[in-house]
């Protein structure tokens, strides 16, 4: 298993540049997180799906946020535009549907935005 | 409003001893609780889970309390090593229309040294 698949590792942007995030899950995992990490803020939960659908994205910041899951095994979530304060690091985990099983997330995309 | 907190202060201790890490919570009634650890530049990894009905759970050299009461978990690792050095989130599980999710601790960093 190769376990949660996250691309790129670092994105460095300019102010005002379209972002685009991606993750391919575990296979048969059916829900998904996106998280957002920082110093001060520590993990938060932007945006969940489950079965390719989004369940609650009252995590996600502000309109310039948005993220899709077209199939089973791919998401992406996109900054347009981006902001320096949009730095952070972003991980995407998936879960498989039993309550209390843990996330797997992956190593994370690391995003600057000058 | 909701609070998780854990000792932002690393945690120095030397390779042999029991560590401890603090989890407290306010204004949350979880379902269960994870404890992760999180290397540098990587995705954070599940350790263990302890459900609300549990008092403790036990893994090789970890231990987990869950006190509801109290509002506030234990992590022990015992015969702590070097390798034991890194960031370890405690995480709370609630159920929302029949979805789970999770929401994260900032974390405490625990350094074994030799």
């Amino acid at each position: 298993d190769a376990g949660v698949i996250q691309s790129p590792r670092h994105e460095v942007t300019e102010m005002g540049q379209e972002v685009t995030l991606r993750c391919k899950p575990i296979s048969g995992h059916n829900s998904l997180f996106w998280y957002r990490q920082t110093m001060m803020r520590g993990l938060e939960l932007l945006i969940y799906f489950n079965n390719n659908v989004p369940i609650d994205d009252s995590g996600m910041p502000e309109d310039r946020f948005s993220a899709k899951m077209p199939n089973a095994s791919f998401s992406t979530l996109k900054i347009q535009p981006s902001e320096p304060r949009d730095s952070a690091v972003y991980f995407c985990a998936s879960k498989s549907t039993a309550a209390n099983s843990p996330l797997h997330f992956g190593n994370g995309t690391r995003l600057t935005v000058t | 409003s909701q609070k998780i907190e854990q000792n932002s202060e690393a945690l120095n201790i030397q390779e042999g001893k029991t560590a401890t890490l603090t989890c407290n919570y306010t204004n949350y009634s979880p379902a269960y609780l994870q404890w992760y650890r999180q290397d540098p530049g990587r995705g954070p990894v599940f350790l263990l889970l302890i459900r609300e009905n549990e008092k403790e759970k036990r893994k090789e050299r970890l231990k987990v309390t869950f006190d509801t009461t109290l509002k506030q978990s234990l992590f022990h690792i015992t015969a702590s090593q070097p390798a034991d050095s890194a960031t370890y989130l405690c995480a709370l599980g609630s159920m929302n229309s029949g979805y789970s999710t999770l929401t994260f601790g900032k974390g405490t960093m625990l350094l074994v040294s030799p």
